[in-house]
Parts: C-alpha cells; sequence; structure tokens
C-alpha cells in the first residue's frame, strides 16, 4: 500500500521569506501523481500544485515550486517570499493514474506565518 | 472552473438521528466520488468511493451500514449517517472527478457535523 509521510507536524516562516515543507511517500508504481494541497482555516482544499512522475522537471507555480526526488521518493514544496495568506494546513497527497484512484494524504504541516 | 458543491456546510442533530450530506458536480458529470472525514489538525481520512450506478466501496473500518452513500447520478452522491451519536460528529468533505482519464479531484467545502 502506498503511504505519505509529512515528518513536520508545524513548520513557521517570517513574512517575505522562503519555507519549505516535506514529504516523502513509498510506492512500488513508476508511474504516479504528486500533489500540495493547501487548507486554509475555511477548510476549502485548494490545489497548490501537481507532479507527474514521469517529467523529470520540477513544477513551479508562481511562488510555489517542488524538489522532486523520485530515486529517493521525495517531494518537497518551497514556498518562496510567504505572505500572511499563506497559513494554512498543507497536506502532500499521492495518486496512481486512472480516474478510479483514490488519494492518499499525508498528515499534513500546519504553515504558520510571522508578520 | 469546475466546482463541487456540497450542502448543508453545518449540521446540528440529536443523537439518534439520520442526517444526510449531499454532494453536486455543478458543470461535470461526476463518475467517481470520495467521501472524506476529518478530525479538527488532522489528515483526511478516506471513507468510501462512490461509483455512479454501483454501490460505494467503504474504506477497512467504515461501517456501511452507519455511512450510506448513494451516487444515483452523475452529479449527486449522497452520505446518510444513520443513527448518528456524538463520536460521529466531525468534519466530512466530497471530492469529485470527471469521467476523462486523469482528470483532476476537486472538494466541496465540507459540512460540520455536530450531533448532540
Amino acid at each position: 500500500a502506498q503511504t505519505v509521510t509529512q515528518s513536520q507536524p508545524e513548520m513557521s516562516v517570517q513574512e517575505a521569506e522562503t519555507v519549505t515543507l516535506s514529504c516523502t511517500y513509498d510506492t512500488s508504481e513508476s508511474d504516479y501523481y504528486l500533489f500540495w494541497y493547501k487548507q486554509p482555516p475555511s477548510r476549502q482544499m485548494i490545489l497548490v500544485i501537481r507532479q507527474e512522475a514521469y517529467k523529470q522537471q520540477n513544477a513551479t507555480e508562481n511562488r510555489f515550486s517542488v524538489n522532486f526526488q523520485k530515486a529517493a521518493k521525495s517531494f518537497s514544496l518551497k514556498i518562496s517570499d510567504s505572505q500572511l495568506g499563506d497559513a494554512a494546513m498543507y497536506f502532500c497527497a499521492y495518486r496512481r493514474p486512472g480516474y478510479g484512484n483514490k488519494l492518499v494524504f499525508g498528515a499534513g504541516t500546519i504553515l504558520r506565518v510571522k508578520s | 472552473g469546475a466546482v463541487v458543491s456540497q450542502h448543508p456546510s453545518r449540521v446540528i442533530c440529536k443523537s439518534g438521528t439520520s442526517v444526510k450530506i449531499e454532494c453536486r458536480s455543478l458543470d461535470f458529470q461526476a463518475t467517481t466520488m470520495f467521501w472524506y472525514r476529518q478530525f479538527p489538525k488532522k489528515s483526511l481520512m478516506l471513507m468510501a468511493t462512490s461509483n455512479e450506478g454501483s454501490k460505494a466501496t467503504y474504506e477497512q473500518g467504515v461501517e456501511k451500514d452507519k455511512f450510506l452513500i448513494n451516487h444515483a447520478s452523475l452529479t449527486l452522491s449522497t452520505l446518510t449517517v444513520t443513527s448518528a451519536h456524538p463520536e460521529d460528529s466531525s468534519f466530512y468533505i466530497c471530492s469529485a472527478r470527471a469521467a476523462s482519464l486523469n482528470s483532476p479531484l476537486h472538494f466541496g467545502n465540507g459540512t460540520r457535523l455536530t450531533v448532540t
């Protein structure tokens, strides 16, 4: 079974600085998808970034980028120029290809942004 | 863009009663919907996978007679918490995916259930 591990229960970052959230996963598959979701206090799940395992290039979305290390099964999220609105719970998630396959979530990391 | 509507957003019910939560895909057909449960400051725990026109697939440890799931159309799945007890109080979130392969997953806004 696939598992996703987020080893940082909480992280803090100063506004305008950079923070990296870690995620590792375990799978025997070679083709899969990885995601980072943000859940602010409103509890709405927001997709931050997505990475296909067959792509070597790291995904980037504005201030958000990932460091995808397939061999190490590591998928960290870097948030640059942190803003107060980035404060939220962040979940790393894994999914195999195919429309029927479910997301497996990590335990989450609470990110606090200090002004 | 695609939107998933979940209703109600909050519900309070008395112990022993049943509560129905609806999950609708507003602008796409969702052959698969997922129901999650989330405790405060915890991760999302998958309860079941709902497939249109067939029985739901429940995760290990989830009582199918307690949490009834119906996916009668391509735009609606319902979760009914039967004979609710205070320990069923939680945040329930649905998500839906369109039929096309590798289409993204869209989440509802969640339902806060409180059983008194």
